[in-house]
């Protein structure tokens, strides 16, 4: 079993839908991200949580939401999608820097 | 069809030579620095990384340069291999925050 698991690994959705992306990790870890990608470009912060009651925006969390359920479990909503949040997302785990990423729900939003 | 990595600056090099990826890094506060490697559908993994107080860190097969005056990151790899065709991320973090900083990512293109 992966150590950081996603679902759905893809999904089609419609403008103003809400959907909502899972993570899950083996790891232990208290640390959780969630990051989005974009064509050509790396990836960017949209929100972090540093144990179950902490939660951070990180720098596109605009459109976004966050629940972090058990320390295992951190989930990224968007309440109502838009065309423009089309993009791969990556949830992470951390230990003080050591990032194990899973391997990415791909989001359409048409 | 995959449209990741359209626009990414492509180094390609043949199979067997020596690659060099640049990164420059914008936060002179960071003390951390890792390249990652991100294969089609899946994932960044981990190559190596580099703490502020080093200049020079190596694996196997890999080598990351860190020039502080500059702000600036490198990732040689040495005999390249086909296996080594992906796209390539440095990141900066700091310590006190643990919230890493992706850079724009490099396409490497290993022909035979």
């Amino acid at each position: 079993d992966a150590d950081v698991t996603q679902t759905p690994r893809n999904r089609i959705t419609k403008t103003g839908k809400r959907i909502m992306l899972e993570c899950s990790q083996t790891k232990g870890h208290d640390r959780m991200y969630w990051y989005r990608q974009d064509p050509g470009l790396g990836l960017r912060l949209i929100y972090y949580s540093f144990d179950v009651k902490d939660i951070n925006k990180g720098e596109i969390s605009d459109g976004y939401s966050v629940s972090r359920q058990a320390q295992a479990k951190f989930s990224l909503s968007l309440e109502s999608a838009i065309p423009n949040q089309t993009a791969l997302y990556f949830c992470a785990t951390s230990d003080f820097g050591s990032y194990t990423f899973g391997s990415g729900t791909r989001l359409t939003v048409v | 069809g995959e449209s990741v990595g359209l626009h990414l600056p492509t180094l390609s090099v043949q199979e067997g030579d020596n690659s060099i990826i640049n990164c420059a890094y914008s936060n002179s506060a960071s003390d951390y620095f890792i390249w990652y490697k991100q294969e089609s559908g899946k994932g960044p993994q981990f190559i190596i990384d580099i703490r502020s107080n080093m200049d020079k860190r190596q694996g196997q097969r890999v080598t990351v340069l860190l020039n502080k005056t500059v702000k600036h990151l490198s990732l040689q790899i040495a005999a390249t291999q086909p296996g080594d065709s992906a796209v390539y991320f440095c990141a900066e973090n700091h310590y006190n925050t643990d919230k890493l900083i992706f850079g724009t990512g490099t396409r490497l293109q290993v022909f035979p």
